[in-house]
């Protein structure tokens, strides 16, 4: 079975830092997705990244970038110039490419702070 | 497009009564999955569905627990007998499957319940 660790259960970042959230996964499968979704009070899952692992070029999109290990099983998130409306749970996840088994991490409670 | 919605957003009901949720997924999303998330934790897989069949029902968490879908569209999701421990945030999510395997999936914004 898959799994998902967030070590990091809260974080907190001055407004226009980075802060980088981590993630480390458990997986005896080749071919997966992982994911980082943000959760704000509105409680809507709201994905932030993709990164499928046969990519060796980390994804980024706009201000979030990651940082894929595949042989560490690592799979950070780098949030740049951080802005208020960031602060949320970010919940990283790993899915196999061959179904749809799914796994989330615990999360990361991130404050920025003006 | 539209996203996915889910009805009701809250629902407070008594112990022991049995409720429904619903989810609609984005149009032409034939992968479904219903997850739970109690408060202050990560989300708990449920249930998913590929078109009305749901071939994993490994995480509904006891049999008072049940989903169905319909025309691959809406799925309601039933919890009989309810119990206080099933407070949570129920939310479902939606994705296409493709030739090249699963695509992402889209979050609905949950269903708030809280048993007395």
């Amino acid at each position: 079975a898959q799994t998902v660790t967030q070590s990091q259960p809260e974080m907190s970042v001055q407004e226009a830092e980075t802060v980088t959230l981590s993630c480390t996964y458990d997986t005896s499968e080749n071919n997966y997705y992982l994911f980082w979704y943000k959760q704000p009070p509105s409680r809507q899952m709201i994905l932030v990244i993709r990164q499928e692992a046969y990519k060796q070029q980390n994804a980024t999109e706009n201000r979030f970038s990651v940082n894929f290990q595949k042989a560490a099983k690592s799979f950070s998130l780098k949030i740049s110039d951080s802005q208020l409306g960031d602060t949320a749970m970010y919940f990283c996840a790993f899915m196999k490419r061959a179904n749809n088994d799914m796994r989330f991490g615990a999360g990361t409670r991130l404050t920025v702070k003006p | 497009g539209a996203g996915v919605s889910q009805s009701p957003s809250n629902k407070v009901t008594e112990k022991g009564k049995d409720v429904e949720l619903r989810c609609d997924p984005i149009s032409g999303h034939t992968a479904l999955y219903w997850y739970r998330q109690r408060l202050g934790q990560g989300l708990e897989f449920l249930i998913y569905f590929q078109g009305n069949s749901a071939p994993d029902k490994s995480g509904l968490p006891s049999d008072r627990f049940s989903a169905e879908r319909t025309g691959e569209s809406v799925s309601t999701l039933t919890i009989q007998r309810t119990q206080q421990e099933d407070s949570a945030v129920y939310l479902c999510a939606s994705s296409q499957v493709r030739d090249s395997g699963t695509d992402t999936q889209y979050f609905g914004p949950g269903t708030r319940l809280t048993v007395l």
